[in-house]
């Protein structure tokens, strides 16, 4: 049972505009949640987290949103750059478990 | 500073041949260790995990499995591999202890397993 999902496959944005990326998930247990951003043929690094108390947290261009009573986490990318290409992973985790649990991914192409 | 090294980067494996991936860290102490693969369109499934030598978790019942046999060196083998396992194998850690954590996990750049 998928725990952590990502319907959007696939997002296309032109640069400078605002990319949007979803993430829903089951666990109400859960109180960590990541993403991850990944090129081809190399390991996801980290990008920016944010914890069940709250809401919002923002780094630089980055800013995760967390909705708690939706169970809905989103990734805003603003201006988005051709550099922000990549595969996005959101996961999510809580403090009395031994793993996070991972998104399908959604494949951003920001087209120049 | 931590690093984590994977090896081989890419890998051709004739079907019913063993598999041997090995993952090490370097910088920290008695981490966690995780065996994750992505297969072609899919997600990131974890395989295994650990919490410390010798002790090994297995997530998804497969025709793998995994060892660790020292404190910072995790072990993805096979004894038979088979067209399915083909993908993208990634060795991770982190320093939590039972619990997530805002750090997540540190992941090496992975092995590109083609079973033909």
């Amino acid at each position: 049972d998928q725990q952590v999902k990502q319907n959007s496959p696939s997002l296309s944005v032109q640069e400078g505009r605002i990319s949007i990326l979803n993430c829903d998930y089951t666990n109400s247990m859960f109180d960590y949640f990541l993403w991850y951003k990944k090129y081809p043929a190399e390991g996801p690094t980290f990008l920016i987290s944010i914890s069940s108390i709250k809401d919002k947290n923002e780094d630089g261009r980055f800013t995760v949103f967390l909705n708690k009573s939706a169970k809905h986490l989103s990734l805003h990318i603003v201006p988005s750059q051709p550099g922000d290409s990549a595969v996005y992973f959101c996961a999510a985790g809580g403090s009395t478990g031994n793993q996070f649990y991972f998104g399908t991914g959604t494949s951003l192409t920001v087209i120049p | 500073s931590q690093t984590i090294h994977q090896w081989p980067a890419t890998l051709v494996q004739p079907v019913g041949s063993p598999l041997s991936l090995e993952c090490t860290v370097e910088g920290t102490s008695n981490p966690n260790l995780y065996w994750y693969r992505q297969a072609a369109g899919r997600g990131l499934q974890l395989l295994f995990y650990s919490v410390g030598i010798g002790q090994i978790s297995s997530e998804v019942p497969q025709n793998l499995s995994a060892s660790r046999p020292q404190d910072r060196q995790f072990i993805l083998s096979s004894k038979k591999l088979l067209l399915s396992d083909s993908g993208f194998y990634l060795c991770a850690w982190s320093v939590l202890r039972g619990g997530a954590s805002p750090y997540g996990y540190t992941f090496g750049s992975g092995t590109r397993l083609t079973v033909v």
